[in-house]
């Protein structure tokens, strides 16, 4: 089955920088890339997705590229605000099912 | 913006006993599906479930384990005889389409003592 990997555990960046994290997948049919954050005790929240018919998405501070050859994508997050401190978690999907196998998380502090 | 909802926030419960999870995915959500949450780790997959049937589940889900959709709007996760290691966070969530963004409820914290 699936297997995602999420690179780092933990990561702190100073407020304004960008904060880059990284993911690789298992399974070649794999084709949908959500990203979600999750705050201390809320639910997870979808940030940002990628299909695998596309290199690279963005939404305003927010991109995700993906390279299928490589079998991995990344989050990129710019000018970096308190308010991004949180647990990102990246995941993959394929079309033969429908469940979302999740990376193991990476804890993004953003320092003042 | 609708989201989903799930009842008790937490459940305490004494190990062997049966514990229901309750969940009310968004109203016009065909596909849902119950994910858990150990301390500290990664969101796993338990089930998934559309037109009134198992569509898919893990090695978590296993006999202890049943879903139902008892009537036109809530989603149930038991665990007949809870153990030790079920304690954790479960999540529901609800889709409108198949492969395409799943909606997360608050969760329900499961403690088994």
């Amino acid at each position: 089955g699936e297997n995602v990997e999420q690179h780092p555990s933990t990561l702190s960046v100073q407020e304004g920088d960008s904060a880059v994290i990284k993911c690789t997948y298992s399974d070649s049919a794999s084709n949908y890339f959500p990203w979600y954050k999750q705050e201390l005790g809320k639910r997870p929240q979808l940030i940002i997705d990628i299909r695998s018919n596309v290199g690279e998405k963005k939404d305003q501070r927010i991109a995700v590229t993906l390279n299928k050859t490589a079998k991995h994508f990344s989050l990129h997050i710019t000018e970096t605000q308190p308010e991004d401190s949180a647990v990102y978690f990246c995941a993959a999907s394929a079309n033969r099912d429908d469940k979302i196998i999740f990376g193991k998380g990476t804890r993004l502090h953003i320092l003042p | 913006e609708p989201e989903v909802t799930q009842t008790p926030s937490h459940q305490v419960t004494q190990m062997g006993q049966e514990v229901i999870l309750r969940c009310v995915p968004i109203s016009n959500h065909l596909y849902f599906y119950w994910y858990r949450q150990i301390l500290g780790q990664k969101v796993e997959f338990l089930v998934s479930f559309y037109n009134n049937e198992i569509s898919e589940k893990s090695e978590i889900f296993d006999d202890q384990f049943s879903v139902e959709r008892p009537d036109g709007s809530n989603f149930t996760l038991k665990i007949r005889s809870t153990k030790l290691e079920d304690s954790a966070m479960y999540f529901c969530a609800s889709g409108r389409d198949l492969y395409n963004e799943q909606f997360f409820g608050p969760g329900t914290r499961l403690t088994v003592l």
